[in-house]
């Protein structure tokens, strides 16, 4: 079964650029989750999807941070204009309706200079 | 959301087994027990999960204490590739994951 993938694996833009990470979830996940990982932290959710509605997104900051799911399959999270402090690995997650594991991919590793 | 305590970090030596504690004094009646590790550079992964009663599988057993204010992770006999950071997690009625500092474990060869 292939797992949950993310691109790209590493990225480094400067602050106020704008950056885009992908998800493509395990086949038939119907909940998608966007974590940020910052350095010695435990990671923190920003966003969590149920098909192409949002859960919860109390966490996002709303005014750099966007994050859809079109279809109820793929998504991106952009973060327009980036600030230094966003630099963390970006992990996507999915998993099965109810009280069942989820799956995380590898994460994506944002750098801003 | 219930909360969780864990100790920041732990060591066990190779081939011993591991007890890695976890508190949740407000854990409600329907609060399912999680927990996840993750090794270095990678994302976290399932370890076990459980109501009440205990729960083994190939990774490790879960052990819930009879109030279920606590439970404990063990790995029967640790590895060097145990080695990771270890979270104890309540998802909440919407299945929402919400990660703490975890247990940070050290496997002496």
């Amino acid at each position: 079964e292939a797992g949950v993938a993310q691109s790209p694996r590493y990225k480094i833009i400067e602050k106020r650029q704008s950056v885009a990470f992908w998800c493509n979830p395990i086949s038939g996940h119907a909940t998608l989750y966007w974590y940020q990982q910052i350095l010695g932290q435990g990671p923190k959710l920003l966003i969590q999807f149920q098909n192409n509605g949002v859960v919860d997104d109390s966490q996002l900051p709303k005014d750099r941070f966007s994050a859809e799911r079109l279809k109820g399959v793929d998504s991106t999270l952009k973060i327009q204009p980036a600030k230094l402090e966003d630099s963390a690995v970006y992990l996507c997650a999915s998993g099965i309706q109810g009280y069942t594991e989820a799956f995380f991919g590898q994460g994506t590793r944002l750098t801003v200079v | 959301d219930a909360k969780t305590t864990q100790p920041n970090s732990m060591e066990s030596n190779e081939e011993e087994p591991v007890h890695l504690p976890c508190n949740h004094s407000t854990i409600s009646g329907t609060d399912y027990i999680h927990w996840y590790r993750q090794l270095p550079s990678q994302g976290p992964e399932y370890v076990i999960h459980g109501l009440t009663s205990n729960v083994n599988n190939r990774m490790a057993s879960l052990a819930i204490a009879e109030d279920r204010k606590s439970s404990t992770l063990i790995l029967h006999r640790a590895t060097l590739r145990d080695a990771a950071v270890y979270y104890c997690i309540l998802p909440s009625g919407t299945y929402k994951y919400i990660f703490g500092t975890g247990t940070r474990l050290k496997v002496l060869a």
